[in-house]
């Protein structure tokens, strides 16, 4: 079976620039989110999609980052314009809606703003 | 997660077991209580979970205090390999809608 596939792994970027990170769940997940984790620190819900809807998105900080889900597959996460407060690995993960007891986290999507 | 805690670092060494503390006291009587693990350069991967027994598989045991306001992941031998953060999660809401919250993690090293 294969894995919550992201991209791009590393990413460089300078601040005000913008940034999109795509993430491909594990097929047949309804469930999707994403979540930020700054170094050092444990991983923080941006965003939770059930299929093509958004489940909770109060922690994502609307005035730059947006995300979509549009058929309910893969996702976008876009940062626009970056601030330096911004750098952080964005990590996607997927569970199957019925069973919940195993969430799956892709590599992660290192982002650093200079 | 401010209201699940966990230890900053802890050590062992190779071939012991290792207990991996976590305080989760405002957690509710439907959540889960679910850890993960997480090397380096790599997203968080599952170890065990539990809600109210005791739970063991190949990786683990999970320990559940009877008032369910901590838990204890337990590593019954050490290796090199099992050097990684530790994240006690509390996992609540329904079928849909589950929410992780992750604690404060635990970055736990293996002495050869």
């Amino acid at each position: 079976e294969a894995g919550v596939a992201q991209s791009p792994r590393y990413k460089i970027i300078e601040k005000r620039q913008s940034v999109a990170f795509w993430c491909n769940p594990i097929s047949g997940h309804a469930t999707l989110y994403w979540y930020q984790q700054i170094l050092g620190q444990g991983p923080k819900l941006l965003i939770q999609f059930q299929n093509n809807g958004v489940v909770d998105d109060s922690q994502l900080p609307k005035d730059r980052f947006s995300a979509e889900r549009l058929k309910g597959v893969d996702s976008t996460l876009k940062i626009q314009p970056a601030k330096l407060e911004d750098s952080a690995v964005y990590l996607c993960a997927s569970i199957a809606a019925v069973s919940g007891n195993t969430i799956y986290f892709g590599e992660g999507s290192w982002l650093t703003v200079v | 997660d401010a209201k699940t805690t966990q230890p900053n670092s802890m050590e062992s060494n190779e071939e012991e077991p290792v207990h991996l503390p976590c305080n989760h006291s405002t957690i509710s009587g439907t959540d889960y209580i679910h850890w993960y693990r997480q090397l380096p350069s790599q997203g968080p991967e599952y170890v065990i979970h539990g809600l109210t027994s005791n739970v063991n598989n190949r990786m683990a045991s999970l320990a559940i205090a009877e008032d369910r306001k901590s838990s204890t992941l337990i590593l019954h031998r050490a290796t090199l390999r099992d050097a990684a953060v530790y994240y006690c999660i509390r996992r609540g809401g329904t079928s849909g809608t589950y929410k992780y919250i992750f604690g404060t993690g635990t970055r736990l090293k293996v002495l050869a």
